[in-house]
């Protein structure tokens, strides 16, 4: 079975500080790996996917992650957030066993003025 | 840019009523989805569906649930007799390829009384 922890439930930055949004999964087949935002009262974006390649992923609004399978982690960052990230972020992991995915429990990005 | 869309976008029931929420997936996709998230809680998978049959399904989707696309571009989900504990946020989502995850709708957030 699968799962992802996202061991940081709330995480405060500064804007304009950069940001590390920790993920790590536990799979025992190979992984495809996802990061979603979900804005206040919205739906789920899908920002970055790792399906195979190179370990580093860029994504949308300047996010990036980088799988790394010794630590099995998935971890996601940006070098400057804006007020505009405030946001609900979820990790999730799926393979190519399985058409679903499992959700972390995701992690709130509070930015500070 | 394609989108999944979702219908109502708020449901209100009273237990024990049956209720259908409605998805309408992306045209040339041929995986299907169904996601709920209860208030202040992770995204749980409920069902995938291809190929007019489920694929998979989680402990959650038990005998009061039920997929079904009708026409070829609809694609809902039944609950049939609803239950306090059904009221979340249910979203929709749809992929042209497995494991691809991209395009979620929404939302329809569904309030049992």
């Amino acid at each position: 079975a699968q799962s992802v922890t996202q061991l940081d439930s709330q995480v405060p930055v500064f804007e304009e500080a950069p940001v590390e949004l920790r993920c790590n999964y536990s799979s025992s087949v190979s992984v495809y790996l996802f990061w979603y935002v979900q804005y206040p009262n919205q739906g789920l974006q899908l920002l970055l996917k790792y399906l195979s390649g190179s370990t580093l992923v860029k994504g949308i609004n300047g996010f990036e992650a980088e799988f790394n399978k010794s630590q099995t982690s998935f971890h996601l960052r940006k070098p400057s957030v804006h007020i505009s990230d405030t946001a609900e972020y979820f990790c999730a992991v799926s393979s190519n066993r399985d058409d679903k995915i499992i959700f972390g429990k995701g992690t709130r990005l509070h930015i500070l003025p | 840019e394609p989108e999944v869309t979702q219908t109502p976008s708020h449901q209100v029931t009273q237990m024990g009523q049956e209720v259908i929420l409605r998805c309408v997936p992306i045209s040339n996709h041929l995986y299907f989805y169904w996601y709920r998230q209860i208030l202040g809680q992770k995204v749980e998978f409920l069902v995938s569906f291809y190929n007019n049959e489920i694929s998979e399904k989680s402990e959650i989707f038990d005998d009061q649930f039920s997929v079904e696309r009708p026409d070829g571009s609809n694609f809902t989900l039944k609950i049939r007799s609803t239950k306090l504990e059904d009221s979340a946020m249910y979203f929709c989502a749809s992929s042209e390829a497995f494991v691809q995850f991209e395009f979620f709708g929404p939302g329809t957030r569904l309030t049992v009384l």
